[in-house]
């Protein structure tokens, strides 16, 4: 059964800095990790997207690495800025399944 | 863009009555599915549903619950006699493919369903 687990829970980070968000995974045999960003009281919103046979995806500021073999994904966000601040999911799909299995989440506060 | 639409944004019932909770998905996807996220705990895998049939689902998708494609556009969750421990947010999402390409899910903006 596959569990994703993100650490910190939360994190505070003054505007302007580069911060990194961890994921990790205990089943490997994943097929895509995806990256979404929730605020208060609000849907999902998909951020980026990686295939088990790629080990980056970039979308503006944002950089999604994976490491299949370590059980591990990273959100690296780039000159941080006070609208970044959000709780931020990461969730795997296995093969043969259909279900994504989410984090807990980190959320992320940007001081201005 | 297109996008995965909710409605109602809010519902308040009172336990023991039934609930429909509907979702348009994007136009040209195939695969939809229902999570919820209870308050403070992580978003649940619920159910999906592809070719017009439950294609996986979880073991708190019971009896209790239901899905339907009534026509080309809706897709709709039913509750049929709510608990309190229904209380939670329910996300619709869809994707063009299910566990091969195209796989990137699209999430809807969320029911919040309060059984008081």
């Amino acid at each position: 059964k596959q569990e994703v687990t993100q650490i910190p829970a939360a994190l505070s980070v003054p505007e302007g800095e580069n911060l990194v968000l961890n994921c990790s995974f205990t089943d490997s045999a994943i097929y895509n990790l995806q990256w979404f960003r929730q605020d208060p009281g609000k849907g999902l919103t998909s951020l980026l997207l990686i295939q088990s046979s790629q080990r980056e995806q970039t979308s503006g500021r944002l950089n999604a690495s994976l490491d299949k073999s370590s059980g591990r994904s990273t959100l690296y966000i780039a000159a941080s800025q006070p609208g970044d601040s959000a709780t931020y999911l990461c969730a795997a799909l296995n093969f043969g399944n259909e279900k994504l299995t989410f984090g807990t989440g980190t959320r992320l506060t940007i001081i201005p | 863009e297109p996008e995965v639409t909710q409605t109602p944004s809010h519902q308040v019932t009172q336990m023991g009555q039934e609930v429909i909770l509907r979702c348009v998905p994007i136009s040209n996807h195939l695969y939809f599915y229902w999570y919820r996220q209870i308050l403070g705990q992580k978003v649940e895998f619920l159910v999906s549903f592809y070719n017009n049939e439950i294609s996986e689902k979880s073991e708190i998708f019971d009896d209790q619950f239901s899905v339907e494609r009534p026509d080309g556009s809706n897709f709709t969750l039913k509750i049929r006699s709510t608990k309190l421990e229904d209380s939670a947010m329910y996300f619709c999402a869809s994707s063009y493919g299910g566990d091969t390409v195209n796989t990137e899910a699209f999430f809807g903006q969320g029911t919040r369903l309060t059984v008081v």
